[in-house]
Formats: structure tokens, sequence, C-alpha cells
């Protein structure tokens, strides 16, 4: 069974830092990995995707790896602001079950 | 623009009043799925459909059950909710063609309340 971890479970920062949050998955058989934030009571929004076969995707400050072998990725915030603050989650296609397994997420706090 | 849309945002009910929500589509994706999610915890998946087919998970109660009447609705229906119930419910989207799968496509999610 799928088991999605990441780490750590909060983390506060002061507003400037560069920053990387840690996600780790047991099973390599996945289609594709997905980080997503989410802000206290609302829904999720897709940061980045990175398919089995890539092994990085940027999209602005964000930067997200995956190395399925040794089932890690990491999402890498640069000059974090404190709009960056929030949820962030993981989240793995499953191979050959159509499924998405999520992490608890990390919450973020960037500090003024 | 293509979206996921769940409606309502918000939703009270009575404990043991059933409650219907709904999830539309206009991605034409094969696959639905329903989160819930409760405070501080990651998404827990319900159940999901691949075309017409019903995918149930082994620990989602009897109580919560799903319908897709056509590719674009799905629909999930609490039919005695109960305390422990009120969560942020989650529909979910994506079109599967092996051996690439597309990024699900999130709806806003609906937030209910029992009392």
């Amino acid at each position: 069974k799928q088991e999605v971890t990441q780490i750590p479970a909060a983390l506060s920062v002061p507003e400037g830092e560069n920053l990387v949050l840690n996600c780790s998955f047991t099973d390599s058989a996945i289609y594709n990995l997905q980080w997503f934030r989410q802000d206290p009571g609302k829904g999720l929004t897709s940061l980045l995707l990175i398919q089995s076969s890539q092994r990085e995707q940027t999209s602005g400050r964000l930067n997200a790896s995956l190395d399925k072998s040794s089932g890690r990725s990491t999402l890498y915030i640069a000059a974090s602001q404190p709009g960056d603050s929030a949820t962030y989650l993981c989240a793995v296609f499953q191979g050959g079950s159509e499924k998405l397994v999520f992490g608890k997420g990390t919450k973020l706090t960037v500090n003024p | 623009d293509a979206m996921v849309i769940q409606n309502p945002r918000y939703q009270v009910t009575q404990f043991g009043k059933p409650v219907t929500l709904s999830c539309s589509q206009t991605l034409n994706h094969n696959v639905m799925y329903w989160y819930q999610q409760k405070s501080s915890q990651a998404p827990k998946l319900l159940f999901h459909y691949y075309d017409k087919d019903f995918n149930n998970e082994a620990d989602t109660p009897d109580n919560f059950q799903s319908r897709r009447p056509n590719t674009s609705f799905c629909f999930l229906d609490i039919r005695s909710p109960g305390l422990g119930d009120a969560a942020m419910y989650l529909c979910a989207t994506s079109s599967l063609s092996r051996p690439l799968a597309g990024a699900p496509s999130f709806g806003p999610g609906t937030r209910l309340t029992v009392t």
C-alpha cells in the first residue's frame, strides 16, 4: 500500500528565506507526483506536476524535483513571502490503481 | 473555462438528515473522485468512477454512496450524516490514458457542517 510522508509537519521561516519541503513515498510505481497548496478552509490549488519520466519542474519561485527510484520529492521555494503561508500537500498518482495518494502536508508560516 | 464545479460550497445539515453533494465537470475526463478531508488531515479517497465503473475504498463507510449518471456529473450521498462526517468534500477528475496519467483537477470543495 502506497504511503506518502511529508517532513516537516510545520515550518516557520522569516520572510526572504529559501526553504525546502520534503515528500517521500514507499512505492515507486507512480504515474506522476503533484504539489498542492491549500489555504485554511479552502480547496486545493495545483502548483506543480512532475511526470514519472521527469526530474524536475519549475514555476516562478517554485521548483519541484523527483527522484522516483529513491521515492523522494522536494519542493523548493525561493525568497519566501508572507503570502506563501499555507499548507503544502504532496500527492502521488499511483500506477495501476487510478488513485491519488496524499501526504498529510507541511504547514508553512512565513513571518514578515 | 473548462473546470470542476462543486455545489454547494457550504452545506449545513442536521444529524441523520440525508444530504447530497454535487460535482460537475466540463473537462470530459473519464475518472471522477470523491475525497473527504477533515481538519488538519490529508484528503482521504472515498471512491472513484472510471467511466461507469464504481470503485469503493475498503474503509469507506456504507453511509456514503455515489452516483454518476453521465460523464459530466457525480453525486455524493450521505444517507445519515453523523457529527464525524463534518469535513471538506473534494471532487476531482482525471483523464487516464496510460502510460501517462493526466494531472487530476480539483473542484473548490464543499464544506459540510452537521448540527
